[in-house]
């Protein structure tokens, strides 16, 4: 079945660092992968649709500076987090397209001392 | 505006004992509803999608069905292994991929 892969699988890292997470569809082409974040017991809040050879569309109220996505294969979408601060910290979990069905990566989680 | 609303929000069983999980939705066309299962730490796993009233699928323990306003999940003698967090996602008419999610039902079976 359809296999999607995010790396790492947590970091931890200080105030002020640049953080990049890989995702990966790794049986499938994907021109569109999505990205999410998830509170703890909260359900997944889209953030941004990412686009393969084209900008990324990002839902309101997230900073398109503050998260940069590229998208430069059918396979791969990268999430940058810069200049990450504590209330960053969060479980972020892309997604990649494989028809009509979203298949997740195993998240991301992102602490910010 | 596009919503997504599921009940209850935790459920404990005894293994054996069979219940339903809902989801009521209210969207400006429906493009399929997805239900997935996520374990702590993980990312959502994909479980089934439903794309008209009156829509059945099944899966092992699990059963989903489809109405215009909401989507059961029933599971039929729960094992402790079928304890996660089920979501719920309505897909939406202005993209296809985009979902919207609803808070989830988290499930504890006991042996």
């Amino acid at each position: 079945g359809a296999v999607v892969s995010q790396h790492p699988s947590w970091v931890i890292c200080k105030s002020g660092t640049s953080v990049k997470i890989e995702c990966r569809s790794l049986d499938f082409q994907a021109t569109t992968m999505f990205w999410y974040r998830q509170f703890p017991k909260q359900s997944l809040m889209l953030m941004a649709t990412s686009n393969e050879g084209s900008k990324a569309t990002y839902e309101q109220g997230v900073e398109k500076d503050k998260f940069l996505i590229n998208h430069a294969s059918l396979t791969l979408s990268t999430l940058t987090v810069t200049s990450a601060h504590p209330e960053d910290s969060s479980f972020y979990i892309c997604s990649a397209r494989d028809y009509r069905v979203q298949h997740f990566g195993d998240g991301t989680r992102l602490s910010i001392l | 505006e596009d919503q997504v609303t599921q009940s209850p929000e935790a459920l404990r069983l005894q293994e054996g004992e069979s219940s339903s999980l809902n989801c009521s939705y209210t969207v400006s066309g429906l493009r399929g509803l997805f239900w997935y299962r996520q374990d702590p730490g993980k990312g959502p796993e994909f479980l089934f999608t439903l794309y008209s009233a009156g829509e059945e699928k099944e899966k092992e323990r699990l059963k989903a069905t489809l109405t215009k306003k909401e989507s059961f999940l029933h599971i039929t003698a729960p094992k402790p292994e079928d304890s996660a967090t089920y979501l719920c996602a309505a897909g939406l008419a202005d993209s296809w991929g985009k979902l919207q999610f609803g808070a989830g039902t988290q499930v504890v079976v006991t042996p």
